[in-house]
This record gives structure tokens, sequence and C-alpha cells, in this order.
């Protein structure tokens, strides 16, 4: 019974490149949701997402950042053009469906990303 | 949307001390309240939750308290650990519309033994 996956654990790319980070929820789990952790600093949400649909995007940078989770396979955190200020850990978590006895989420053991 | 804030940010206590964690929110809509550890370099990691229906909730060592009211909620450790150090985090979702957790900044906990 695998939690959520995330990979890869650590990410490095230069100024400019793109970054692909990838959340496998807990299997069955239909509901992902990304965070972003600053060093020394709380979780910040980026993005809630269902299976092919966006729910709430609110957290997101409006301009380089984008999220998907396919009908089929992980969920993707996808940031182009990367700077500096990329750099932190960015975490994934999944629960069940919303409205039932269960909600706990779930957490991955996060992505840190550094940019240099 | 909703708002969760956390105090203290950092709190020091002596080993067998009882440690005492405040969030409020803003959001009435909220009813479900969980509490995440997270240790340095680990993901967080829930360690007791509550809902609105629920005043109070208990597990070992560790309990939780919720005034809806007041829109407050708490987390209290008693006879605390050298292991209980690290940061933790509260937060607040509304369950019935499919919402977002939102999480307060977090607090520092550290046991001195």
């Amino acid at each position: 019974n695998a939690g959520v996956m995330q990979n890869p654990r650590h990410l490095v790319r230069r100024r400019g490149q793109e970054a692909r980070l990838r959340c496998s929820p807990v299997k069955g789990h239909s509901h992902v949701y990304w965070y972003r952790q600053l060093p020394e600093e709380g979780l910040k949400f980026m993005v809630y997402l269902q299976k092919e649909n966006i729910i709430d995007e609110s957290g997101m940078p409006k301009e380089r950042f984008s999220a998907e989770f396919p009908k089929e396979g992980p969920s993707i955190l996808r940031i182009q053009q990367v700077v500096r200020g990329d750099s932190a850990a960015y975490f994934c978590a999944s629960s069940p469906i919303q409205g039932r006895a269960n909600t706990e989420a779930f957490f991955g053991q996060g992505t840190r990303l550094t940019v240099v | 949307g909703e708002n969760v804030e956390q105090h203290p940010s950092t709190l020091s206590v002596q080993e067998g001390d009882s440690a005492v964690i405040k969030c409020t929110y803003s959001d009435s809509a909220s009813n479900y309240f969980p509490w995440y550890k997270q240790e340095l370099g680990k993901r967080p990691q829930l360690i007791i939750d509550i809902r609105s229906n629920v005043g109070e909730k208990k597990d070992q060592r560790i309990a939780v308290t919720l005034n809806k009211t007041a829109k407050h909620f708490s987390l209290h450790i008693t006879e605390t650990q050298p292991e209980d150090s690290a940061v933790y985090f509260c937060a607040a979702m509304d369950m019935e519309y499919g919402n977002k957790l939102v999480f307060g900044a977090g607090t520092i906990l550290r046991v001195k033994s």
C-alpha cells in the first residue's frame, strides 16, 4: 500500500530551464494538492486538482507555472524558465473523495528544487 | 478565502512540560481541522484532526480543542519529550465543497532535555 510518491526527490536546474515534478497519489485517491515550502517557512497552497480538472489554482503564479492531473498517470507540476526564486521544496498531497468521513490528506516526501 | 493564523512561531519547553499551540481561522464554513508534524527534511505527517461536530479529541499525549463560535482551535502536548521537537502546522478545510487545506505558518517546537 504505497503512499504518495513524488519524483525526483532532488532536482537541480539552471536558470531558464524547465522543471517537471511528478506526483503519484495514494491508490484510489482522486484529489491532489500541490504546496510550496520555502526554507523555514510554511506550506503555501498552489493548486488543487481532480482527475482531468483543475479545481482551484488560486495559489499558482500566473506565469510559468502549470499543473495537470491526467486520467492516466501522475500529476505533473511544470515550471518553465525557472528563476532562483523558484528554489523550494514542493510537496504533493492526496486525499479521497471530499465530503466523506475520511478526508485525511497524505503528503509525499517532496521534491527539492534548486535553481543555479 | 480561508486565512489561518498560528501562534506562537517558536516555542521552547522543558522536557516533561506541556506545550500549547493556538490557531484561528476566518471562514465559518470550515469544518475539518488537522494538525501536521514536520521533522527536519521530512514530509508533514498528520498527528491528529478534529471535525466541527466535536469540541475536543485526545490521543495519548496529544489533544486538540475546537471553539467554533470563536473560530479557534488548539493543540496540546503533555509530558513533552525530545522527539516531539519539530515544526507543527495547523490547517482548516471546508470538507463539503471540495475546498483546499489552508495551513498556518507553523510553530517550531523545541523540547529541551
